[in-house]
Parts: structure tokens; C-alpha cells; sequence
């Protein structure tokens, strides 16, 4: 989708292994968020950063950490994957934060752990 | 924590008829949106309806919001094959955070 690109869009790693999902925005939107959707379960969010130099934790925030490297960037990391977070992984941006602006998404990074 | 929950979960109609999925939600709301996804993309925004609005529209779609009921439903008029997807409604999970619902899976038809 336009303004959000997420690197890789496809990955299969092995359980224990290390990963770094990437968002790099081009909105200049203060707020970032990493979602992960899995089947019947719906989106679910995992970090959050409210403006550059923030982050805080979601709904499910065990297992991962996050960067705000800058404005544009959003990274979200994997330090020992389990076969639970085989999942598709969502970033999303908003102007600002909560339900008062629409956000905007990019096209997912589908990742397997097995 | 789930705050919105669609219904129904699937829906499939032929193309040209109406399509109709309801979200109720939980708590109280100063808005609400709307989400689209077509197979295998991110979520597309559709309509934001806040508080104080009974309806709103955007092209062939209608949203309605009820507070007294904590419902709100998504109308979508004419449909077209284009508009299989699944839809979702969002709503507040907290100050800066949306909760998502499971979504109702659109089938349309041709």
C-alpha cells in the first residue's frame, strides 16, 4: 500500500533463529504500530509508537521488541522465533494516535517459523 | 482484548444485491472505523463515524453508528465482485491503541 513498505514480504526461519521485520514510511506520520493477524483471531497489536523516541507495549508483546530508528522507521525484532509467531505481520501508520485518524497500512510480511 | 465483533463472520451474496455487517462493541466509543482487506494485502480505511454522528456515507457505502445499542453496521450498496474482502470495524482499546474484530468475509458473486 502507499506510504508503508515492509521488507521482507515473505520468510521461513527455524525455531530459535533471529529475525528483523522492517516499516519505513514516507507520510511523515508521527504514529507507527506492528499488528500480527492470524487466522479467526483478527489483528492484534504487538508495539506502538506514539512519535519518534517512544514505544510502548500492545496486546501481545512477548516474544519481540521494537525500534523507532528515526520518523520513517519502525523495525520490529524476533530475538528466538517459536512456531507461535508464525503469523502475518502488519505496520501501520497514523497521523495521529487512537480511533481519531484512520491508519494506514502496508501489505504485510507473511513469516513461517518452523 | 477484543472491543468490536462482526457479524456475521462470512457472508456471500450475487453481485448487484446489498450486503449488510453489523459490529457491536463493549465500552463507549468516541469513534469508530471501518477496514477493508482484499485477499493477501493490508488493511484499506473506509469510513471514520464519530460519536455524535447516526450515518455517514462515502460512495456505494452507508455506515451507521448507534451508541445505545454500542452497535454500528457497514451497507454496501450495488456490490461488485471487486468488493469481496473482509471487513473489519476498529474501535478505541485505550487512549492511543484501535482494537480490531475478527472481521465478516465478503463473498460477492458474479
Amino acid at each position: 500500500n502507499a506510504g508503508v513498505t515492509q521488507t521482507p514480504k515473505f520468510q521461513v526461519l527455524k525455531t530459535g533463529q533471529s529475525m528483523t521485520l522492517q516499516c519505513a514510511q514516507d507520510m511523515n506520520h508521527n504514529s507507527m504500530y506492528w499488528y500480527r493477524q492470524d487466522p479467526g483471531m483478527g489483528l492484534r497489536l504487538i508495539y506502538y509508537s506514539a512519535s519518534e523516541g517512544t514505544t510502548d507495549k500492545g496486546e501481545v508483546p512477548n516474544g519481540y521488541n521494537v525500534s523507532r530508528l528515526n520518523k520513517r522507521e519502525f523495525s520490529l525484532r524476533l530475538e528466538s522465533a517459536a512456531p507461535s509467531q508464525t503469523s502475518v505481520y502488519f505496520c501501520a501508520i497514523g497521523a495521529g494516535t487512537g480511533v481519531s485518524q484512520p491508519q494506514h497500512f502496508g501489505d504485510g510480511t507473511r513469516l513461517s517459523i518452523l | 482484548s477484543q472491543q468490536g465483533e462482526e457479524d456475521p463472520q462470512a457472508l456471500s451474496i450475487q453481485e448487484g444485491e446489498n450486503a449488510t455487517m453489523n459490529c457491536s462493541y463493549k465500552t463507549s466509543i468516541n469513534n469508530l472505523q471501518w477496514y477493508r482487506q482484499n485477499s493477501g494485502r493490508g488493511l484499506v480505511h473506509l469510513i471514520l463515524i464519530r460519536s455524535n454522528e447516526r450515518e455517514k456515507h462515502s460512495g456505494r457505502l452507508r455506515v451507521t453508528l448507534d451508541t445505545s445499542k454500542k452497535s454500528s453496521s457497514l451497507l454496501i450498496t450495488a456490490s461488485r465482485a471487486a468488493d469481496t474482502a473482509s471487513y473489519f470495524c476498529a474501535t478505541e482499546g485505550g487512549s492511543e491503541k484501535l482494537v480490531f474484530g475478527k472481521g465478516t468475509k465478503l463473498t460477492v458473486n458474479p
